[in-house]
């Protein structure tokens, strides 16, 4: 079956620091990545995603994130993290399977907290 | 571009009444929605996919008889909670595709569900 599993359940990190998150997905064949983001309070919006090309992919606020094939990963990445990105994190992947359109699979998430 | 909404963004009602939560897409048309399900600080679950004008495709474990999804337009689908329990309390999320086949997923806001 399709899974996604992100590692951290729970990351603190002091502002300026790196921010790495690990998400990996079960084979599958071909997929389209994604990684939403979920402040406080609000909606789930769109980081940055991956469907063909350059495997790294650049989204907003800074983050990015790298597909990786051969390790079924595509992990999200911040140089410098603020107070401000604190917020629970989301891998999903879709699995391209015929007849099954966008189902997104999600991961279990992560929550940021970034002391200040 | 891209806009989903539902309405009401929060409900309280009493056990045993139903409740219906909408679904829009507002600048394009969706030719598939989803249903998702999240309790606090866990992963967004899947709970069906409609396609307009055909039946929904609930996942496994979903009672189809309790959560009615009817799909009824490219930019209207609708949640109805039917006989609610204080279970049924959750925050509901819908999401939309368009028709450009790109499988990325628009979310709505929520809906916050609280049932007495």
């Amino acid at each position: 079956a399709q899974s996604v599993s992100q590692h951290n359940h729970h990351v603190i990190l002091s502002e300026a620091a790196s921010l790495e998150l690990g998400c990996n997905y079960s084979y599958g064949g071909t997929v389209n990545l994604f990684w939403y983001v979920q402040y406080p309070g609000q909606h789930l919006q769109l980081l940055l995603k991956y469907f063909s090309g350059d495997p790294l992919v650049k989204g907003i606020k800074g983050f990015e994130a790298e597909f990786i094939k051969s390790k079924f990963s595509f992990n999200l990445r911040k140089p410098s993290v603020q107070w401000s990105d604190t917020a629970e994190y989301f891998c999903a992947v879709n699995y391209m399977i015929y007849n099954q359109g966008g189902k997104l699979i999600f991961g279990q998430g992560t929550e940021l907290s970034v002391k200040p | 571009g891209a806009v989903v909404s539902q309405h009401p963004s929060r409900v309280i009602c009493k056990s045993g009444t139903s409740v219906k939560i909408e679904c829009r897409s507002l600048d394009f048309q969706a030719t598939t929605m989803f249903w998702y399900r999240q309790f606090p600080k866990q992963s967004l679950m899947l709970m069906a996919t409609s396609n307009e004008g055909s039946k929904a495709t609930y996942e496994q474990g979903v009672e189809k008889d309790k959560f009615l999804i009817n799909h009824a337009s490219l930019t209207l689908s609708t949640l109805t909670v039917t006989s609610a329990h204080p279970e049924d309390s959750s925050f509901y999320i819908c999401s939309a595709t368009d028709d450009r086949g790109t499988y990325e997923q628009y979310f709505g806001p929520g809906t916050r569900l609280t049932v007495t």
